[in-house]
């Protein structure tokens, strides 16, 4: 059974700086790629980061670039999500989510697993 | 690229058919997704490559469409259906989603 668990999520003050972890188990994490998705309190769903199965490529949203960074390390099973320069609008629920099929299919995505997510709270 | 769903709120009863909609500001070809997210839980995939359920989805739930306009349809609602559908769009950066479609007991 494939399982996702989200952890790191606090709250910090704007300005600030968090590490969100993901520890995937139950399929061969070293062979897919893995995003973050967030929520904002009652909002939708928006996407985040994209990291390639190896770590070669990583792709933001605009929202994002330049403050988060996204890595894995696939002897642990584990993908991160590296927040700078936090903002208010930041503040979300963050799921880890798994593409659908291994390696690169000629697309990333969609996404077939997610874990339950972890609340990151930004907030003076 | 931006994904609009409609309507915001749709209210359906018990047995009913519901058809919800998404509409790409340009072609995904049949690159799109549906979820299902109940409150409280994580997103479900649903559908994919528009049109496939996903591993042990029932077959009341389906997806048409390609390009830029896409239905999911769910046959006869059941009461654990009542939940918030996005579909999403994996065609190319970014992985868009819509803004959702509520379904409600009417």
């Amino acid at each position: 059974e494939v399982r996702l668990v989200e952890s790191g999520g606090v709250v910090v003050q704007p300005g600030g700086s968090l590490r969100l972890s993901c520890a995937a188990s139950g399929f061969t994490f070293d062979d897919y790629a893995m995003h973050w998705v967030r929520q904002a309190p009652g909002k939708g769903l928006e996407w985040v980061s994209l990291i390639s199965w190896d770590g070669s490529r990583t792709y933001y949203a605009d929202s994002v670039k330049g403050r988060f960074t996204i890595s894995r390390d696939n002897s642990k099973n584990s993908l991160y999500l590296d927040m700078n320069s936090l903002k208010p609008e930041d503040t979300a629920l963050f799921y880890c989510a798994k593409d659908l099929d291994p390696f690169w299919s000629g697309s990333y995505g969609p996404f077939d697993s997610w874990g339950q997510g972890t609340l990151v709270t930004v907030s003076s | 690229m931006v994904m609009t769903q409609s309507p915001a709120t749709l209210s359906v009863s018990p047995g009913q058919r519901a058809t919800l909609s998404c509409r790409a500001s340009q072609s995904v070809s049949s690159n799109l997704a549906w979820y299902q997210q109940k409150r409280g839980q994580a997103p479900r995939l649903l559908i994919y490559g528009a049109s496939t359920r996903a591993t042990g989805i029932p077959a009341r739930f389906s997806g048409s469409g390609s390009g830029t306009e896409f239905t999911l349809t769910i046959s006869s609602l059941q009461s654990e259906d009542f939940a918030i559908y996005y579909c999403q769009q994996y065609k190319k950066w970014p992985w868009t989603f819509g803004q959702g479609t509520k379904v409600e007991i009417k």
